[in-house]
């Protein structure tokens, strides 16, 4: 089974602007949940959507938004991109369902840099 | 609110030797899961080893083994045999069924040959 994909893997991107990264999860996984990576603050949760429906939601501005897509590939948006936004940013996948165990499966994550 | 507590930021050892990463959590729920998981420089996180709160038995993966006590809220990683690929940053983590994972702030692991 491939993994999870994400694209791209590193982008850098100027203050003001908007940027859109993409996951791939694991066939077969209705799941994804994305998380930001960094130094201050380590492993933060932002969103997880299941059958296309966003099921968690984690403490981040309405500036970080996400989709999903009927074939379980979802995508992050963040727009006006301030300098604290530069971050590893993971996706994972998962069953999502009354099979799961809990565990996630993660992708290498786009590294964001802000200008 | 959930939180989970790595307390040792590094952590080193000789190749062969054994070494514990410590974690506790402070949670009320009294179902629950709880995670290391294994970052290595590549980025990409793997899970080494899953508990369920209401197993008594600690869990074990080849090398890697737990000693999780309830009571307390800790959930220790024992790694047995260190090898130089165990090298990477390591993640305790605790989640309940359809929840986000909480992560601690991570234990880097050096293995010295």
């Amino acid at each position: 089974k491939a993994g999870v994909t994400q694209t791209p893997r590193y982008l850098i991107k100027t203050r003001g602007q908007q940027v859109t990264l993409s996951c791939s999860p694991i066939s077969g996984h209705r799941s994804v949940s994305w998380y930001q990576q960094t130094p201050g603050q380590g492993l933060q949760f932002l969103f997880e959507y299941f059958s296309e429906t966003q099921r968690n939601k984690g403490n981040f501005p309405g500036r970080f938004s996400g989709r999903q897509f009927s074939n379980s590939r979802s995508e992050m948006n963040v727009s006006t991109l301030e300098l604290g936004d530069s971050a590893l940013y993971l996706c994972a996948s998962s069953s999502g369902d009354r099979a799961n165990t809990g565990e996630l499966f993660f992708g290498e994550g786009s590294r964001l840099t802000v200008l | 609110a959930q939180t989970v507590t790595q307390s040792q930021p590094e952590m080193s050892v000789q190749e062969a030797e054994t070494v514990t990463l410590s974690c506790t959590y402070d949670t009320s729920e009294s179902d629950y899961y709880l995670f290391w998981y294994k970052q290595p420089p590549s980025r990409q996180m793997i899970l080494v080893i899953r508990q369920e709160a209401y197993k008594q038995q600690n869990a074990t993966e080849n090398r890697f083994s737990v000693n999780f006590q309830k009571a307390a809220k800790s959930f220790s990683l024992k790694i047995s045999d260190s090898q130089l690929g165990d090298a990477a940053m390591y993640f305790c983590a605790y989640s309940r069924f359809r929840e986000k994972l909480t992560f601690g702030t991570g234990t880097r692991l050096t293995i010295i040959p």
